[in-house]
């Protein structure tokens, strides 16, 4: 069975600075998907940033990038330019590339709570 | 905004009894699925819909349970509510079943056992 960890309980960042929150995952699959959450107060949970296994090149959006290790089954976010906006908690959560049944579920991790300094 | 509504989003019941969460999933999504949340925790997969039919299903007993309209809007139903069914209820809906497809959650209902 597939599992997502998260080994940062809590972070903190000063606004305007860079941030890395980390993720390793562990499966033995060779297609799937990972994905970056924020759940900010308001609880509903918001796509960051998503990869697909299949593509050795780096997912970016705006101040998110991650950095996809597929051999280290590692997917880490990075923040740039923190803001204050960006302090949420972020889940990292994985997806198997098979499409039958219960494989199109996400397994999530425990998730990591990101503050931001002003 | 994702376009996912969920009602209601908050609730507080009493133990052994039932009840019913509502989603509106967005505009065109045919997929609907369920995750329950528990405080200090990732989400886990209750069940998905597609097209009326459960299409698959997590570690959850037979006492929750759900439906699929034919517009797409779903319910989650948990029957003889236990204490450790509180938590929040996520609804999440995409489109179709490719499983790139980006999924949008809707703000949750908190079940509050008491």
């Amino acid at each position: 069975a597939q599992t997502v960890t998260q080994s940062q309980p809590e972070m903190s960042v000063q606004e305007a600075e860079t941030v890395t929150l980390s993720c390793t995952y562990d499966t033995s699959e060779s297609d799937y998907y990972l994905f970056w959450y924020k759940q900010p107060p308001s609880r509903q949970m918001i796509l960051v940033i998503r990869q697909e296994a299949y593509k050795q090149q780096n997912a970016t959006e705006n101040r998110f990038s991650v950095n996809f290790q597929k051999a280290a089954k590692s997917f880490s976010l990075k923040i740039s330019d923190s803001q204050l906006g960006d302090a949420a908690m972020y889940f990292c959560a994985y997806r198997s590339g098979l499409s039958a049944g219960n494989n199109r579920k996400l397994i999530w991790g425990l998730g990591t709570s990101l503050a931001v300094n002003p | 905004e994702t376009g996912v509504t969920q009602s209601p989003t908050h609730l507080i019941k009493t133990r052994g009894q039932q009840v019913t969460l509502r989603c509106s999933s967005q505009s065109g999504h045919n997929t609907v699925s369920w995750y329950q949340q528990a405080l200090g925790q990732g989400p886990q997969f209750i069940f998905q819909y597609y097209r009326e039919e459960e299409n698959g299903r997590g570690n959850f007993p037979p006492r929750f349970s759900g439906l699929q309209f034919p517009n797409y809007s779903s319910e989650l139903n948990v029957n003889a509510l236990e204490l450790d069914d509180s938590a929040l209820y996520l609804c999440a809906s995409s489109s179709g079943q490719v499983l790139g497809n980006t999924i949008y959650f809707g703000e949750g209902s908190w079940l509050t056992v008491v």
